[in-house]
Order: structure tokens, then C-alpha cells, then sequence
């Protein structure tokens, strides 16, 4: 199992441009989580998806964030102008959630997203 | 609205003696469950820990146990025999079951350990 596969691991870019960042879940798992971890304001709750369909997007910071999940192997996350505010570490998780126990959800090893 | 609260922001702890990370959490549901994660300077988080609110058990996994203490609403991890490589930010982290949040993750604000020789 490769685990969940996040990329670009590093990507710098200048306030304006669009930043897509990709994530490939591990194969099975029906919830794909997007998460931002700031010094200030720690691991956010981005979006999250079961089965392909966003659940709640209530933690996406403006419209400028855009996220998809096309099917259930692949998911984007849009940042459309970016701004150095949105300079960060980027997760994706998956998931298999049991009614009882769980296996974990696993994260992959991050994007760090620099807007100069 | 549920809430993690990790109170210590960082620690020291000599090797090979045993440390405890505290984890209050909040929430009214009845179903939950409660997760530990540590992530190194490399920055990945890797799963340590799972406990369910039904469990009667303290969950174990090796040198990781956790002190779930349901009517205080704890559920502390304790590290026996700590080792130089679990200089790590430790975070606590729940998820309620609710058709509302099915699945949701919420975590708190870590704590930091540091394993001195």
C-alpha cells in the first residue's frame, strides 16, 4: 500500500497565480480530508469528502479555495489568487470509518505551499 | 460544538523515563472517537493511538497507552521508555459520529515533547 500520495511536496509561487495541489487517497477509503496547519492556528479542518461528495466545506477560508474530487482515487485543492496568507503546510487524509473502531486516517507527508 | 484542549505546549522528558501528554476534549454526543498522532520535524503525522468511546479497555499499541477517562472527559497519552526519536509534536484529536459530522476530525493544539539523553 502506498499510503496517501500528496503533490508537489514543496511549491512556491507568487501572490496572484493559482496553486493546485493533488492528492491521491488510499484506494478503498471512502472520506478524503483537506487540512492546513499554520504556526498560529494549528491543523484546520478544510473540507471533507465521503464517497467522492464534499460533506462540509464549512472550513474553507474564502472562495478563493476551491476543492474536487472527481472520482475515488484523485482530489484537487484550488487556491485562485493566492496571497502570502495562505502560506502553509497542506494535508489530504483518507479514511475508512467504521461504526465501531476505526483504522486510523492516514495523512500524507504535506505540501508546504510558500505565496511570495 | 465539540473541543480538543491540549493544555501543555511543550515538555521535557530524560530518556527512557515515561511522560504524559494530557487531552481534555468536550462534546455531548455519545459516540466518539479519540486519536493520538505524533509528528517529527519531518513533518509527517503518523497515527499512534485509537480509542472508541465504547471501549472499555485503555487502548495500548507497544510503548503508547492511553488513559481514557470517560466521566473526566480525558483521554491522556502515556509514553513509557522514552526514547530519543520521540522528539515530537504530539496531537490529540476526535471524532464525533453524528449525521452531521460523520467522520469529521477535529484536532487540538499539540504538545511538543522533547526526549533529552
Amino acid at each position: 500500500d502506498a499510503g496517501v500520495i500528496q503533490s508537489p511536496r514543496h511549491e512556491v509561487t507568487e501572490m496572484g497565480q493559482e496553486v493546485t495541489l493533488r492528492c491521491k487517497p488510499i484506494s478503498g477509503h471512502d472520506y478524503l480530508f483537506w487540512y492546513r496547519q499554520t504556526m498560529m492556528r494549528g491543523l484546520e479542518l478544510l473540507i471533507y469528502f465521503n464517497n467522492n461528495v464534499p460533506i462540509d466545506d464549512s472550513g474553507m477560508p474564502e472562495d478563493r479555495f476551491s476543492a474536487k474530487m472527481p472520482n475515488a482515487s484523485f482530489s484537487t485543492l484550488k487556491i485562485q489568487p493566492s496571497e502570502p496568507r495562505d502560506s502553509a503546510v497542506y494535508f489530504c487524509a483518507s479514511s475508512l470509518v467504521q461504526l465501531r473502531g476505526s483504522v486510523g486516517y492516514t495523512f500524507g507527508s504535506g505540501t508546504r505551499l510558500t505565496v511570495v | 460544538a465539540q473541543k480538543i484542549t491540549q493544555t501543555q505546549p511543550g515538555m521535557f522528558v530524560q530518556e527512557k523515563e515515561a511522560v504524559t501528554l494530557d487531552c481534555t476534549y468536550d462534546t455531548s454526543d455519545q459516540s466518539y472517537g479519540l486519536f493520538w498522532y505524533k509528528q517529527p520535524s519531518s513533518g509527517e503525522m503518523i497515527f499512534l493511538i485509537y480509542q472508541g468511546s465504547y471501549d472499555e479497555q485503555n487502548a495500548t499499541e507497544g510503548r503508547y497507552s492511553l488513559n481514557f477517562q470517560k466521566a473526566r472527559k480525558s483521554a491522556n497519552l502515556v509514553i513509557s521508555a522514552s526514547q530519543l526519536g520521540d522528539s515530537a509534536m504530539y496531537f490529540c484529536a476526535m471524532r464525533v459520529m453524528t449525521t452531521d459530522s460523520w467522520g469529521k476530525l477535529q484536532f487540538g493544539a499539540g504538545t511538543q515533547v522533547v526526549v533529552t539523553p
